[in-house]
């Protein structure tokens, strides 16, 4: 069964970075049928899509956070990571990556960020 | 970038009623459009892709319908557990979207 987990801080100073990874196990992060995306739902919203990677390094983003948004893939480590930059609190929420096989069929179960100082 | 507007954004219904959640995209996808289940504090889990596919183990009640700019999601005979935040999602050109949700109250 395919797992997804994020991992990294929960709280994050505005003006900052924040770096978030995802673990994918039973799984290959290589297969050629998918791609891997990030997903955000800021406290009582709803769903915002970040961006998206496949296993070659191709990335798709959100226009309205592309300036601020890297996502990349360890394949080796079977990984896949986000970065955003420049927060502030607007960009509190739980974040969610998972598995693109044009719907989003399997979720990690989230990791809430804080954007404060 | 495609807009999809669900309606309504609340329900509340008793159990064993039908309930009928739309979703209007603002220009034809096709058929890319999926159902999601959103529980308090769990990630959304995939109910219903490609407009009508069911997902697998997702129960029988769940249904879906449309192509082009209007999808249905249709739960048949609710049940208490199906106390939900539902989200439509399209695949058919990025940036990917959501629909605002629908929330989902038993009585």
């Amino acid at each position: 069964q395919l797992q997804l987990q994020e991992s990294g801080p929960g709280l994050v100073k505005p003006s900052e970075t924040l770096s978030l990874t995802c673990t994918v196990s039973g799984g290959s992060i290589s297969s050629s049928s998918y791609y891997w995306g990030w997903i955000r739902q800021p406290p009582g919203k709803g769903l915002e899509w970040i961006g998206s990677i496949y296993y070659s390094g191709s990335t798709y983003y959100n226009p309205s956070l592309k300036s601020r948004v890297t996502i990349s893939v360890d394949t080796s480590k079977n990984q896949f990571s986000l970065k955003l930059s420049s927060v502030t609190a607007a960009d509190t929420a739980v974040y969610y990556c998972a598995r693109r096989a044009g719907p989003y069929d399997y979720w990690g179960q989230g990791t809430l960020v804080t954007v404060s100082s | 970038e495609i807009v999809l507007t669900q309606s309504p954004d609340f329900q509340s219904v008793t159990p064993k009623e039908k309930v009928t959640i739309t979703c209007r995209a603002s220009q034809s996808i096709g058929s890319s459009l999926h159902w999601y289940q959103q529980k308090p504090d769990q990630s959304p889990k995939l109910l219903i892709k490609y407009a009508s596919q069911s997902f697998s183990g997702v129960p029988s009640r769940f249904s879906g319908s449309g192509s082009g700019t209007d999808f249905t999601l249709t739960i048949n005979s609710l049940e208490a557990e199906d106390a939900a935040t539902y989200y439509c999602h399209q695949s058919s050109s990025l940036p990917d979207t959501f629909g605002q949700g629908t929330k989902l109250e038993i009585k």
